[in-house]
């Protein structure tokens, strides 16, 4: 069964630094992976995916992520943090076999931005 | 283009009564997925619908239940309450096909007393 790991539950950051919030994926075939974030009590806005071709993959508001198949990895990154970055990510995984139609969550990284 | 739209954007029930949310998904989308979101237990599936046919089913008891109208409209249903239920519901549409990125709308705030 397909499932998604994010290291650490939450991040601080200062404004103006690296953030790197670190998301891996268990799978047997080659995944859809996406990136979600999540402002309080709102939904989820996607902020980009990967499904196939190109590894490093840009998003909205300045974020990238990079498929990494040998470390099954999908990390997301963004080399300036913005006070608004504050909220809650989520990385997912879609089946891709099967036939199935769901995602796969984790269990979410909240990222704090220092001043 | 409308978003995914849920309603109400917040409910409070009482234990043992049971409440109905309803999702309407961006026009074109014929695949509708529900989630349960608390502090707790993270992003949990809890259903899928796709022409009015449940496609997959998360590990949820059979309190919940769901369904999908022609107009790819759908409704979940939660009854005989439990305190636990108490969370964010969250509904998704997309394009058919796996990898097709999900739009979620704002959620229904479900509290149980």
């Amino acid at each position: 069964a397909q499932s998604v790991t994010q290291l650490g539950s939450h991040v601080s950051v200062s404004e103006g630094a690296l953030v790197l919030l670190r998301c891996n994926y268990s799978s047997s075939v080659p995944p859809y992976l996406f990136w979600y974030v999540q402002y309080p009590n709102q939904g989820l806005q996607l902020l980009l995916k990967y499904t196939t071709g190109a590894t490093l993959v840009k998003g909205i508001n300045g974020f990238e992520a990079e498929f990494k198949k040998s470390e099954t990895s999908f990390h997301l990154t963004k080399p300036s943090a913005h006070m608004s970055d504050a909220a809650e990510y989520f990385c997912a995984v879609s089946d891709r076999s099967g036939g199935t139609y769901k995602y796969i969550f984790g269990t979410g990284t909240r990222l704090k931005v220092l001043a | 283009k409308a978003g995914v739209t849920q309603t109400p954007r917040y409910l409070i029930k009482t234990r043992g009564q049971q409440v109905t949310l309803s999702c309407s998904p961006i026009s074109g989308h014929r695949s509708v997925s529900w989630y349960q979101q608390t502090p707790g237990q993270g992003l949990q599936f809890l259903f899928e619908y796709f022409s009015e046919t449940q496609r997959n089913k998360g590990n949820f008891p059979g309190r919940f239940s769901g369904r999908q109208f022609s107009n790819s409209r759908s409704e979940m249903n939660v009854s005989t309450l439990e305190l636990g239920d108490s969370a964010l519901y969250l509904c998704a549409s997309s394009l058919a096909g796996v990898g097709n990125e999900a739009f979620f709308g704002q959620g229904t705030r479900l509290t149980v007393v």
